[in-house]
């Protein structure tokens, strides 16, 4: 069974660009949530998508946006690049949105702004 | 003040050696998480914890739902085991986590 996969890998920006991750989840699984990770602030929580709704969100400004379409993949997308935009950004995805459901992450898309 | 604070932010151990990486929580939970995170950036689920305590070869989990405190046990330390170790909390549904910042784990032969 295919794991978590995240494309692309890697990704060099110009600031004021646009950029869009994609996340293809375990099949079977119909929850994505979305993670930012930076050396200054750690692992951050940005959004997650159940049945193609946005079921939560986290504290960053809407430049960051998401969807899930109906195969469950998931696309994220930051808007007017910023050079603190710079992170890793990390999905990960579960059965369901019940409570206490196991997560699988994906090996992560690094963004570099420049 | 984060909501899940984690020691030590560094540890080295020889090999062989029995490591403890302390989580302490401010907020109701619903599950405590334990992951792996290598260098390149992957991050494994380790334990998914309600209560108890749970094991999986050399590694053991516990929580103290009480005191608000988990910890993360590796006996016979290897250098395989070299990652930063993160604690996480997931409060209501979903998988909105709070994350600890951390602990980079270095065993030396």
């Amino acid at each position: 069974k295919a794991g978590v996969t995240q494309t692309p890998r890697y990704l060099i920006k110009t600031r004021g660009q646009q950029v869009t991750l994609s996340c293809s989840p375990i099949s079977g699984h119909r929850s994505v949530s979305w993670y930012q990770q930076t050396p200054g602030q750690g692992l951050q929580f940005l959004f997650e998508y159940f049945s193609e709704t946005q079921r939560n969100k986290g504290n960053f400004p809407g430049r960051f946006s998401g969807r899930q379409f109906s195969n469950s993949r998931s696309e994220m997308n930051v808007s007017t690049l910023e050079l603190g935009d710079s992170a890793l950004y990390l999905c990960a995805s579960s059965l369901g949105w019940e409570a206490n459901t196991e997560a699988f992450f994906g090996q992560g898309t690094r963004l570099t702004v420049v | 003040k984060n909501e899940v604070e984690q020691s030590p932010q560094n540890l080295t151990a020889q090999e062989g050696e029995f490591i403890t990486i302390n989580c302490s929580y401010s907020v109701g939970i619903s599950a405590l998480h334990w992951l792996q995170q290598h260098p390149g950036g992957g991050i494994v689920s380790l334990f998914m914890l309600s209560s108890g305590k749970k094991k999986h070869g050399r590694l053991i989990a516990t929580i103290n739902i009480q005191e608000k405190h988990s910890s993360l046990h590796i006996t016979a330390s290897h250098p395989r085991d070299s990652a930063v170790y993160i604690c996480a909390v997931s409060r209501n549904t979903g998988n909105q986590f709070y994350f600890g910042t951390g602990t980079s784990l270095t065993v030396i032969p």
